[in-house]
């Protein structure tokens, strides 16, 4: 069963306007989640990670992401949008007790324009 | 820190080639690497979990006998596609975690543009 899902395939946004790509979990217990950035022809890069404590975490290049067990969310959030951050985002969950391995969502496209 | 190489980038042969696809962690000893498939526009597939010294843990469905994995040292994982065919054309992506902690993030090589004619 699917553990993690992005429900949008692409988001589009505006240079200089905010910006959320969605993910949602279904795992039980506490999950680690984590987000990561596909750029063409690259492999993945790592942007930020929940573990445990606040639930609005800090990653690189600006972005955030907060976590909500209640809504069972872990949207990712950039205050300003840059057109370089045009890339394929990744959710992913780690559910506990499950070794090292990631179940990854199947990705959502942001395009920033200028 | 934690860079992963790895290498080729991109590879176009003959059908029924072997190829090897290797994945180096450079700056941190990695006793789990992990192996996955990317076709376009779609998700990552987890094709199988390399520990060092052990014997892979592949995914259901993924041919062992196809994709053969090596992990002999706590910095070089390698994945042998063995007979290759058009159908195996695909990105290939390898990423590694440190060895303590599953809390710690994967990290990516750069991935393989597998291409067979």
């Amino acid at each position: 069963a699917q553990s993690v899902a992005q429900p949008e395939d692409q988001v589009n946004v505006a240079e200089g306007n905010p910006l959320t790509v969605k993910c949602t979990y279904s795992v039980s217990g506490n999950p680690y989640l984590f987000w990561y950035v596909q750029y063409p022809n690259r492999g993945l890069q790592f942007l930020l990670k929940y573990i445990t404590g606040d639930n609005l975490v800090k990653g690189s290049y600006g972005f955030e992401a907060e976590f909500n067990k209640s809504q069972t969310s872990f949207h990712l959030k950039k205050p300003s949008a840059l057109v370089s951050d045009s890339a394929l985002y990744f959710c992913a969950v780690r559910p506990p007790n499950s070794g090292y391995a990631l179940n990854f969502g199947k990705g959502t496209s942001l395009l920033v324009t200028p | 820190g934690a860079v992963v190489s790895q290498h080729p980038s991109w590879v176009i042969c003959k059908s029924g080639t072997s190829v090897k696809i290797e994945c180096r962690s450079l700056d941190f000893q990695a006793t789990t690497m992990f192996w996955y498939r990317q076709f376009p526009k779609q998700s990552l597939m987890l094709m199988a979990t390399s520990n060092e010294g052990s014997k892979a843990t592949y995914e259901q469905g993924v041919e062992k006998d196809k994709f053969l994995i090596n992990h002999a040292s706590l910095t070089l994982s390698t994945l042998t596609v063995t007979s290759a065919h058009p159908e195996d054309s695909s990105f290939y992506i390898c990423s590694a975690t440190r060895a303590a902690g599953s809390n710690q993030p994967q990290h990516f090589g750069d991935g393989t543009r597998l291409s067979i004619l």
